[in-house]
């Protein structure tokens, strides 16, 4: 059974471009949450998706949007990078019946801002 | 606002050698607190839920307690295998969804 899978694992981006992570749920999960993790911090909460609409959101600026797919898998997009925004992020899907229980958690997506 | 604090924020210690971490927090109803285990470059590890003070887990070294203010995970007679990061969590009664507040982890190294 597959477990959330996350693409790409590496990612190097000059300031001011965009970019898009993606992540595929573990199977059975209808629900997506996405983290920001700077080293040596605990993840932050970006948002969560469920049933393809923005369910709750962290505070994080308008330069972070997502979206959710009809196959419960999503993305993660980040316009105008900073050099600040050089984290892991962190994939983590459940069921929203779940009541938060059953997180699974993706290996992340290493993002590099220069 | 829910509020994780874990301390220390680092530990190192001797194979064998048991000790314990600390997670504080504040959180307005608690529905539960959450361990777990991370690898450099990877995602967290579940390892436990707690949902009500008084409440105990164990995992082979692993034991976890909870209280109404904090949470402790003591680490019995440990192995350089458990050199990890751990990390606190809490769900809120009030959070919508599942959004879980983390600490800031305590790394722990376990030397031979």
């Amino acid at each position: 059974d597959a477990g959330v899978t996350q693409s790409p694992t590496h990612l190097i981006k000059t300031r001011g471009q965009q970019v898009t992570l993606r992540c595929s749920p573990k199977s059975g999960h209808d629900t997506v949450s996405w983290y920001q993790q700077a080293l040596g911090q605990g993840p932050q909460f970006i948002f969560q998706y469920y049933e393809e609409e923005e369910r709750q959101r962290g505070n994080f600026p308008d330069r972070f949007s997502g979206h959710q797919f009809p196959n419960y898998s999503s993305e993660l997009n980040v316009n105008a990078l900073l050099l600040g925004d050089s984290a892991l992020y962190l994939c983590a899907s459940s069921l929203a019946t779940g009541g938060g229980y059953g997180y699974t958690f993706g290996s992340g997506t290493r993002l590099t801002v220069v | 606002e829910d509020q994780v604090t874990q301390s220390p924020e680092a530990l190192r210690l001797q194979e064998g050698e048991s000790s314990s971490l600390n997670c504080s927090y504040t959180v307005s109803g608690l529905r539960g607190l959450f361990w777990y285990r991370q690898d450099p470059g990877k995602g967290p590890e579940f390892l436990f839920t707690l949902y009500s003070a008084g409440e105990e887990k164990e995992k082979e070294r692993l034991k976890a307690t909870l209280t109404k203010k904090e949470s402790f995970l003591h680490i019995t007679a440990p192995k350089p295998e458990d050199s990890a990061t751990y990390l606190c969590a809490v769900l809120s009664i009030k959070a919508a969804g599942n959004k879980l507040t983390f600490g800031g982890g305590t790394r722990v190294l376990v030397k031979p």
